[in-house]
């Protein structure tokens, strides 16, 4: 039980494009979702905290006009990458926590490549 | 910021015990350590958690100091599989109603045959 799907699990596209990565839970719901970002060799950075019906939290510095969060049911959750540049390349990973559990289930993750 | 401190890599021969230290040295009176690994290029797998106790389960073996300042992973007889980055990661609470996990540096585990 208790998986996270990610779509797509990798994209390339032009600078100046925007792109948009699907989190799915598909056996439970999901009130809260993060999303990570890591680039190679390095670890997950929290970007921000997402939140079923309401805003999402971003962490200090992420840019929240740029990477738009959107929350609209208890089993989706979508980050879109805004005006992408090269340097937006990298790892997007989510997260999902099961109501009552302890443990935090996290998706494959999505490759996004800038060109 | 991150609250876990790691060796940055480990080494481990096949069969034989690996143990992961991490220091946690500011951690809260209710704040949980976890453990998750990453297999390169691959979404975080949980591995356990706990807050005061030792815990055990079918994966690992987490020890905690009594003054919960450190904790100790313990993969019991390690395999070629159990290469990868482990993470030691403090849960904390946020002002908007949730607990969130922030990674620290990771250790890189290679278990050599």
């Amino acid at each position: 039980g208790a998986v996270v799907s990610q779509h797509p699990s990798w994209v390339i596209c032009k600078s100046g494009t925007s792109v948009k990565i699907e989190c799915r839970s598909l056996d439970f719901q999901a009130t809260t979702m993060f999303w990570y970002r890591q680039f190679p060799k390095q670890s997950l950075m929290l970007m921000a905290t997402s939140n079923e019906g309401s805003k999402a939290t971003y962490e200090q510095g992420v840019e929240k006009d740029k990477f738009l969060i959107n929350h609209a049911s208890l089993t989706l959750s979508t980050l879109t990458v805004t005006s992408a540049h090269p340097e937006d390349s990298s790892f997007y990973i989510c997260s999902a926590r099961l109501e009552g559990a302890y443990g935090y289930t996290f998706g494959s993750g999505t490759r996004l490549t800038v060109v | 910021d991150a609250k876990t401190t790691q060796p940055t890599s480990m080494d481990c021969a096949e069969g034989r015990a690996a143990n992961l230290p991490c220091n946690h040295s500011t951690i809260s009176g209710n704040e949980y350590v976890y453990w998750y690994r990453q297999i390169h290029s691959q979404g975080p797998q949980y591995i356990i958690h706990g807050l005061k106790n030792n815990e055990t389960n079918e994966m690992a073996s987490l020890i905690i100091t009594e003054d919960r300042k450190s904790s100790t992973l313990i993969l019991p007889h390690a395999t070629l599989r159990d290469t990868a980055v482990y993470y030691c990661i403090v849960r904390v609470a946020t002002s908007y109603n949730t607990d969130k996990l922030i990674f620290g540096t990771g250790t890189r585990l290679q278990v050599f045959p």
